[in-house]
C-alpha cells in the first residue's frame, strides 16, 4: 500500500525567506511519481512540481525545487524567497504504475507567510 | 486553453435528495478521476474512468455513490439520498494518458457539497 506522511500541520516563513515542507513516503513499487499541489483558500488545486523515482536530478521549477532523498524515501518541497501569495494549504502526493496513476494525498501543511 | 470544468461550484442539497456532480476533462484527455475532500484533509481517490468505463472504484462508498463518463457528455459523479457526512469538496482531474506513473493530473476547481 502506498501513504504520504507530512507531519508539519502548520508553518510560518517571513516574507522573502526560504522554507521546506517536509513528506515522506512508503511504496514497495519502483516507479513512482511524486507530486506537489498547492491549495489556496479559495480552494482549486495548482499543481507545482513533479519528481519521478528514476529522475536523477531535483525537479526545480521557478522558486519551487524538490529535494528528493530515494533512501530516506522523502521528498521536501523547498519555496526560495517566499512571498505573502505563498500563503496556501500544500499537499504531496504519490502515484504508482500499480494503481492505475490514482494520486494518494498527504494531510497537509498550512504554511503562512508573514512580513 | 479551457481547463477541467467542474460544476455546480457550490451545490446544497437537503438530506435524501439526490446530488449530481458533473466535470468535463481537458481537450484531449480521456482519462477522469474523482477526488474527495473533507474538512481539514487532504483529498481522497474515489474513482477512475475512462470513456465507457470504470477502470478502479476501489475508493467509492459501496452504496448511494456512482460515476459515469459516458462517449457524450462530462463524467457525472452520483450520490444518491444524501447525508450530512456527504457534505465535502469533490474534485475532478483529467490526464492524458492513465496506467502509467508520470502524467500530471489537472484538476478543475471543485464542487463544494452541503448537505443540510
Amino acid at each position: 500500500a502506498q501513504k504520504i506522511t507530512q507531519t508539519q500541520p502548520g508553518m510560518f516563513v517571513q516574507e522573502k525567506e526560504a522554507v521546506t515542507l517536509d513528506c515522506t513516503y512508503d511504496t514497495s513499487d519502483p516507479s513512482y511519481g511524486l507530486f506537489w499541489y498547492k491549495q489556496p483558500s479559495s480552494g482549486e488545486m495548482i499543481f507545482l512540481i513533479y519528481q519521478g523515482s528514476y529522475d536523477q536530478q531535483n525537479a526545480t521549477e521557478g522558486r519551487y525545487s524538490l529535494n528528493f532523498q530515494k533512501a530516506r524515501k522523502s521528498a521536501n518541497l523547498v519555496i526560495s524567497a517566499s512571498q505573502l501569495g505563498d500563503s496556501a494549504m500544500y499537499f504531496c502526493a504519490m502515484s504508482n504504475t500499480g494503481t492505475a496513476s490514482k494520486l494518494t494525498f498527504g494531510t497537509g501543511t498550512r504554511l503562512q507567510v508573514t512580513l | 486553453n479551457a481547463g477541467v470544468m467542474q460544476n455546480p461550484r457550490h451545490l446544497v442539497r437537503r438530506r435524501g435528495q439526490e446530488a449530481r456532480l458533473r466535470c468535463s476533462p481537458m481537450k484531449g484527455h480521456s482519462h477522469v478521476y474523482w477526488y474527495r475532500q473533507l474538512p481539514e484533509e487532504g483529498l481522497k481517490f474515489m474513482v477512475y474512468l475512462q470513456k465507457e468505463n470504470i477502470i478502479d472504484e476501489s475508493g467509492m462508498p459501496k452504496e448511494r455513490f456512482s460515476a459515469e463518463f459516458p462517449k457524450e457528455g462530462p463524467s457525472i459523479l452520483r450520490i444518491q439520498q444524501v447525508v450530512r457526512g456527504d457534505s465535502a469538496a469533490y474534485f475532478c482531474a483529467s490526464s492524458p494518458r492513465g496506467v502509467s506513473f508520470n502524467y500530471e493530473q489537472y484538476f478543475g476547481p471543485g464542487t463544494r457539497l452541503t448537505v443540510t
